[in-house]
């Protein structure tokens, strides 16, 4: 199984700045010229939802101010400016083969 | 748009079986992708349980080794989870999603928790 490891578990960042949350996966998640990289945010009682696909592309109506990065088996999400409704949980997760398997969390807050 | 939907019993018993059902609107399951079940636990660690294809083909999470059974009916365009000889550990909130492209889990069911307790 490819594992993903996410760091910082917690985090918290003042209202304006910047977050930056890492996963680091066991092997390369790159296949075809894509990084099958996603990340998902999660507030409580919901659902995740799709923030990044492929690495670098935004999900479905996802603000500009979530960009994803990276390749192979590094990757970053950042969040900037920080807004209060940026409050949650964070997951990314690699979709390259089975298991499909998720990193365990960062829990973002504000400063 | 596509709209999945969980239900099932809220506590199971340890050595019985969990059941859940998706329940779909918007899209046809047997058009296309995958249609998934994932679960995440107290303490929010997720785990990717598999999936029955449009084609309905299955892969499973080795993990769950013989215990699990994704089946549909695609007449009433539901697809379903079966997971034998439930423990504890097995409680969870259970969801259901659907891929895209990429094979990212775009649409999710709002989930639904499951207690294994006697």
């Amino acid at each position: 199984d490819i594992v993903l490891t996410q760091s910082p578990a917690s985090l918290a960042v003042s209202l304006g700045q910047r977050a930056t949350i890492s996963c680091r996966a066991s092997e390369s998640v790159d296949n075809y010229g894509i990084s099958f990289m996603n990340w998902f945010q999660q507030k409580p009682g919901q659902p995740p939802k799709l923030l990044i696909y492929a690495a670098s592309n935004q999900g479905s109506g996802v603000p500009a101010r979530f960009t994803g990065s990276g390749s192979g088996t590094d990757f970053s999400l950042n969040i900037h400016p920080m807004e209060e409704d940026d409050t949650a949980m964070y997951f990314c997760q690699q979709s390259k083969e089975v298991p499909y398997t998720f990193g365990g969390g960062t829990k973002l807050e504000i400063k | 748009d596509v709209q999945l939907q969980e239900s099932g019993p809220g506590l199971v018993k340890p050595s019985q079986s969990l059941s859940l059902t998706c329940s779909v609107t918007g899209y046809s399951i047997i058009n296309s992708y995958y249609w998934n079940w994932i679960r995440q636990f107290p303490g929010n660690k997720l785990e990717w349980m598999g999936y029955i294809s449009y084609d309905g083909s299955n892969n499973y999470n080795p993990s769950l080794k013989n215990r699990i059974s994704i089946t549909r009916d695609t007449s009433k365009n539901q697809f379903f989870l079966r997971l034998n000889s439930v423990t504890t550990e097995d409680t969870a909130t259970y969801y259901c999603a659907r891929v895209r492209g990429n094979y990212e889990f775009a649409y999710w069911g709002q989930g639904t928790l499951v207690t294994v307790s006697a």
